[in-house]
């Protein structure tokens, strides 16, 4: 079992659509990070949070501390969104999710 | 574009070769990271760099040989490599010293092993 998981695995949409992923881990963290890999291999840091909420234009991350677990949403979702959206957390070493595949659809 | 230069893109081996992954960045970052991405895994760290110094192997073969001349630059030499090291290497930097990570990646290395 990983310590950190994913889910949905795998998620198509329709432009314009809410998308919610969410990750839950099982270790100690001082941080939470969101990171976006494209086709490709580009990999791109979209988040680091350790309490609370960040956001990014269109993108939104929440964490609870107590409950081990985060959401990224996507308002509006567009085509170019369309990507593989991978957890991580940092403790005493890094854990990451296997990502969320989204595809939207135009 | 982030910042961070990964050379080559691509890259195919046979299992006596040498070869070596090239990393660089000019963002002002002092750690550097080697990640390594299998198909349906998770994405693996292998190596991290602070300050030029090794603070992380993690239990990762020997023949994987990472390399970090100065704090721009990060190689990973590559000698007797098996088919099940065919993957994306992935390079990463951060600023580590004021309690920040968030990391920025390069556009990996696609690794094949024949």
């Amino acid at each position: 079992k990983n310590e950190v998981e994913q889910s949905p695995q795998n998620l198509t949409a329709q432009e314009g659509e809410f998308i919610t992923i969410n990750c839950s881990y099982s270790v100690g963290i001082s941080a939470l990070h969101w990171l976006q890999q494209h086709p490709g291999g580009g990999i791109v840091s979209l988040f680091m949070l350790s309490s609370g909420k960040k956001k990014h234009g269109r993108l939104i991350a929440t964490i609870n501390i107590q409950e081990k677990h985060s959401s990224l949403h996507i308002t509006a979702s567009h085509p170019r969104d369309s990507a593989v959206y991978i957890c991580a957390v940092t403790g005493n070493q890094f854990y990451f999710g296997t990502g969320t595949s989204l595809t939207v659809i135009p | 574009e982030t910042g961070v230069t990964q050379t080559p893109r691509h890259l195919v081996m046979g299992m006596t070769n040498k070869k070596s992954l090239k990393c660089e960045q000019h963002l002002g970052h002092n750690a550097m990271y080697w990640y390594k991405q299998s198909a349906k895994k998770p994405l693996e760290l292998m190596f991290v760099y602070n300050f030029k110094e090794q603070t992380e192997n993690n239990s990762v073969p020997s023949r994987f040989s990472p390399e970090c001349p100065n704090s721009s630059h990060l190689f990973l030499h590559l000698h007797t490599l098996q088919p099940e090291d065919s993957a994306l290497y992935l390079c990463a930097s951060s600023r580590q010293d004021r309690g920040q990570n968030i990391q920025y990646f390069g556009a990996g290395t696609r690794l094949s092993v024949l």
